[in-house]
């Protein structure tokens, strides 16, 4: 059974950078493309980006001067940054599975929520 | 990439059918194959509930119906029920994933 699990820091301060992982059970990380989505309070869904296990990632035009995923294959994690956030980043972070033969989301972790304050 | 466009309610009542669209444009819907649509109940992760414009994955009901011409998706629950209450949100590939705006189905 697949399961992710996001972590992090639930408070960052603004300018500074969110940082987030998502640890991968059940499934070789190895296999697939990995994504980060965000939904701001009471909103819709914003995809983030994805990676793939060679290191070979795609982001979102509108956040891609400040995004940085990466992977760890040893420890079948990988990471979101965001650097120089704002008020606007505050959101609950999902990771998901991608399914690149039809660029879906099969699985989902539950969500973790940032809050961007001082 | 604007996101796709959405209605931002629908309502039926227990049994009937609703169908939610999911316009986008010749650059996404219009041209990709790879439409997505997702149930998202309050406080939860969205859960996959159509892929590949018509696939249901196992276990989703099939009730749940997905079509596509030209650059509008639709998703079509039939029979609705109780627990279809929940929020729903298309996506497409585009060169990149762009969400719908979302749709709350209400059962009336």
């Amino acid at each position: 059974q697949v399961q992710l699990q996001e972590s992090g820091p639930g408070l960052v301060k603004p300018s500074e950078t969110l940082s987030l992982t998502c640890t991968v059970s059940g499934a070789s990380i190895s296999s697939y493309y990995w994504s980060w989505i965000r939904q701001p309070p009471g909103k819709g869904l914003e995809w983030i980006g994805y990676i793939y296990y060679s290191g070979s990632t795609n982001y979102n035009p509108s956040l891609k001067s400040r995004v940085t995923i990466s992977i760890d294959t040893s420890n079948n994690h990988f990471s979101l940054r965001l650097s120089s956030v704002t008020a606007a980043d505050t959101a609950v972070y999902y990771c998901a599975r991608v399914v690149m033969g039809g660029y879906y989301f099969d699985y989902w972790g539950q969500g973790t929520l940032v809050t961007v304050s001082s | 990439q604007s996101a796709l466009t959405q209605p931002r309610s629908v309502s039926g009542s227990p049994g009937q059918s609703v169908t939610i669209s999911c316009t986008g444009t010749s650059s996404d819907v219009g041209t990709y194959n790879y439409v997505s649509w997702y149930q998202q109940h309050p406080g939860k992760a969205p859960k996959l509930m159509i892929y590949d414009v018509t696939e249901r994955p196992s276990g989703v009901p099939d009730r749940f119906s997905g079509s596509k011409s030209g650059n509008t998706a639709s998703l079509t629950i039939s029979g609705l029920q109780a627990e279809d209450e929940a929020d729903y949100y298309c996506c497409s590939y585009a060169g990149l994933q762009v969400f719908g705006t979302g749709t709350k189905v209400t059962v009336l």
